[in-house]
């Protein structure tokens, strides 16, 4: 079973709101991670939690707020977002833990956020 | 810094025709080459991947090849279907920390029956 399971499977908020994005693996994978993903444009990598301890933020701005709570579930808490916010936010897992050969990258089907 | 280009941006077959997308990567020890493909409103589901101690992988009508000398690799779909129409994204793993991808901008490809 490759599933990675994402709710809300939409999401609209406003500026001033404060929501979560959740999401859950039960294949023993070691990595997560949280792409943002715009129209017509590849997923962009936010945050990678290998074996629950944040190893990769790639400059998101401190409005989103990762958390790994334990190995099978990631949130991403937001707070205060912009309307050019608005994109698709993927969840994705992987085996991690093997850093001399790549690790296939399963997706959730992704949380669409509107900011209004 | 790390970088993969993808090329066409769009591609437009028809039925039964084949289908070739090529990604050249930056980064000579990249070593994990996955393909995604994106229908309209789903996730990026990977149709194939290749690591670099192999030239080429195929599977059934998809195939990916991989020269890393020149650091390029390709895609191939052979007897191309209505259903393949979505966009391919290829990817390459990033040296220092393969749990990151760097993927390219994408291809749209339609395939008119």
């Amino acid at each position: 079973d490759t599933e990675v399971t994402q709710t809300p499977k939409h999401l609209v908020m406003g500026m001033t709101n404060k929501k979560s994005l959740k999401c859950e693996q039960h294949m023993g994978h070691r990595a997560m991670y949280w792409y943002k993903q715009k129209a017509k444009k590849p997923p962009e990598l936010m945050f990678v939690y290998s074996y629950e301890k944040l190893s990769i933020n790639e400059s998101v701005p401190s409005r989103f707020s990762p958390e790994c709570p334990n190995s099978s579930l990631l949130n991403l808490h937001l707070h205060a977002l912009q309307p050019e916010d608005s994109a698709l936010y993927l969840c994705a897992s992987s085996q991690g833990g093997q850093p001399f050969s790549g690790n296939t990258i399963y997706f959730g089907e992704g949380s669409w956020l509107t900011v209004v | 810094g790390e970088n993969v280009e993808q090329h066409p941006s769009t591609l437009s077959v028809q039925e039964g025709d084949s289908a070739v997308i090529k990604c050249t990567y930056s980064d000579s020890a990249s070593n994990y080459f996955p393909w995604y493909k994106q229908e309209l409103g789903k996730r990026p589901q990977l149709i194939i991947d290749i690591r670099s101690n192999v030239g080429e992988k195929k599977d059934q009508r998809i195939a990916v090849t991989l020269n890393k000398t020149a650091k390029h690799f390709s895609l191939h779909i052979t007897e191309t279907q209505p259903e393949d129409s979505a966009v391919y994204f290829c990817a390459a793993s990033w040296a220092l920390n393969t749990d990151k991808l760097i993927f390219g901008t994408g291809t749209r490809l339609q395939v008119f029956p």
